[in-house]
């Protein structure tokens, strides 16, 4: 398997404007987390689906954050309009067995916001 | 979310030393306390995790220490390694999801 991808690696954007990140979970897995890192805030859990249905979505910072999971091989979490602050590294994670398994985390989505 | 705190921030080890990472937790619904491993650039990936059950859980060189009514449990990585330098998360989990520590930036010097 190819473990979790994410698009794009590294996002630059100017503030205002509209991102879209993606993420293709492992196949099989049933449960897809999004996380955001940052040096102050360490490692924040967003939002997280199972079978595609949002679950928890208490760790989106406000309304400018939305995610999506439209079906069981694609999500997408997309800020509009983006900010300064918003800049970070976006990680998303799937497994089986939710909070209490193996989380398999993609390799991020560094993005800088102008 | 329940906070997962965490101890040192930064750590610095000689080759060969025993380096350790704390951590407290206040969700007593967690059933679930993996530790992650981050290198620069990657996500993190699962190193050890341990169940309330036991006190303790060792592979290789890694021991996890559980106790479980003081809520605290701790990461031992015993003969550090250059190559075991990373941040190491500590979590809990449950029902509702994983809760991450800060993290520790563990550098090990030659």
């Amino acid at each position: 398997d190819a473990g979790v991808i994410q698009s794009p690696r590294h996002e630059v954007t100017e503030m205002g404007q509209e991102v879209t990140l993606r993420c293709k979970p492992i196949s099989g897995h049933d449960y897809l987390f999004w996380y955001r890192q940052t040096m102050m805030r360490g490692l924040e859990l967003l939002i997280y689906f199972n079978n595609n249905v949002p679950i928890d979505d208490s760790g989106m910072p406000e309304d400018r954050f939305s995610a999506k999971m439209p079906n069981a091989s694609f999500s997408t979490l997309k800020i509009q309009p983006s900010e300064p602050r918003d800049s970070a590294v976006y990680f998303c994670a799937s497994n089986w067995r939710g909070g209490r398994g193996t989380q398999y985390f993609g390799p991020g989505t560094r993005l800088t916001v102008l | 979310q329940q906070q997962v705190k965490q101890s040192p921030q930064s750590l610095i080890v000689q080759k060969g030393g025993i380096s350790i990472i704390n951590c407290a937790y206040e969700n007593t619904a967690f059933d679930y306390f993996p530790w992650y491993q981050q290198f620069p650039g990657k996500g993190p990936a699962l190193l050890i995790a341990i169940r309330p059950d036991v006190s303790e859980k060792k592979e290789g060189r890694f021991t996890i220490s559980f106790n479980k009514s003081a809520k605290q449990f701790s990461l031992h990585i015993m003969d550090s390694q250059p190559g075991d330098s990373a941040t190491y998360f500590c979590s809990g989990g449950g029902a509702d999801g994983l809760t991450f520590g800060k993290g520790t930036h563990l550098i090990i010097q030659p």
